[in-house]
């Protein structure tokens, strides 16, 4: 079965200019995360996705980023414009259930350097 | 809010030494407790989990136990090999493991042959 795909793995744009992120989750898998991992740090989580209902979107940066997971299956995050401190690495995870004991299985991420 | 908080890295053993990672937590009710690793050049892994309080989780000699009274979920391994070398993160969800993650700031852990 094929894990979380992620694309692109590696993005360097200039500030100010905007970029997207794909992810399609492991089949059948109802909820999605996007989370960003700063360097050295552990991952954070930014949104996350039951169906196509973002239930939980509190730490999202809303002046800039927006998300959107249309007909439940593939999502896509996007920041515009890009600032130097979005430089991370966003990772994009999913589960089989929306609530209660589940494990998430995460993509590769995609490494986003903004010069 | 909830947060989680782990030794500082690099942490470099000789191989078939013992091991141990510390993780506290802070957390409102009964979180789930994980612990993820991360291979070089690998996305995250989940290790093993814990969803209440006494329970061990355990996965290829790892294991950890939920601590509930000094709300520690510590990583420990009899005897690490080469392969082990990983980061390795802990984590917790207020839901089960279908929340959000909050996880640590990892620990790079590195065996030497």
């Amino acid at each position: 079965e094929a894990g979380v795909v992620q694309s692109p793995r590696y993005k360097i744009i200039e500030k100010k200019q905007p970029v997207a992120f794909w992810c399609n989750p492991i089949s059948g898998h109802n909820t999605l995360y996007w989370y960003r991992q700063n360097l050295g740090q552990g991952p954070e989580l930014l949104i996350r996705y039951e169906n196509e209902e973002a239930v939980d979107d509190s730490q999202l940066p809303k002046d800039r980023f927006s998300a959107e997971r249309l007909k439940g299956v593939d999502s896509t995050l996007k920041i515009q414009p890009a600032e130097l401190g979005d430089s991370a690495v966003y990772l994009c995870a999913s589960s089989p259930r929306v609530a209660g004991d589940s494990e998430q299985f995460f993509g590769p991420g995609t490494r986003l350097t903004v010069l | 809010g909830n947060s989680v908080t782990q030794m500082e890295g690099p942490v470099t053993l000789s191989e078939e030494a013992f091991l141990t990672i510390n993780c506290t937590y802070t957390a409102t009710g009964y979180p789930s407790l994980f612990w993820y690793v991360q291979y070089p050049g690998e996305g995250l892994q989940l290790l093993l989990k814990a969803t209440k309080a006494d329970d061990k989780g355990s996965n290829k000699g790892f294991e950890a136990t939920y601590r509930k009274e000094t709300t520690s979920f510590h990583l420990e391994k009899g005897s690490v090999q080469v392969s082990d070398s990983a980061v390795y993160f802990c984590a917790l969800s207020a839901g089960g493991g279908a929340d959000g993650l909050t996880f640590g700031k990892g620990t790079h852990l590195i065996i030497q042959p």
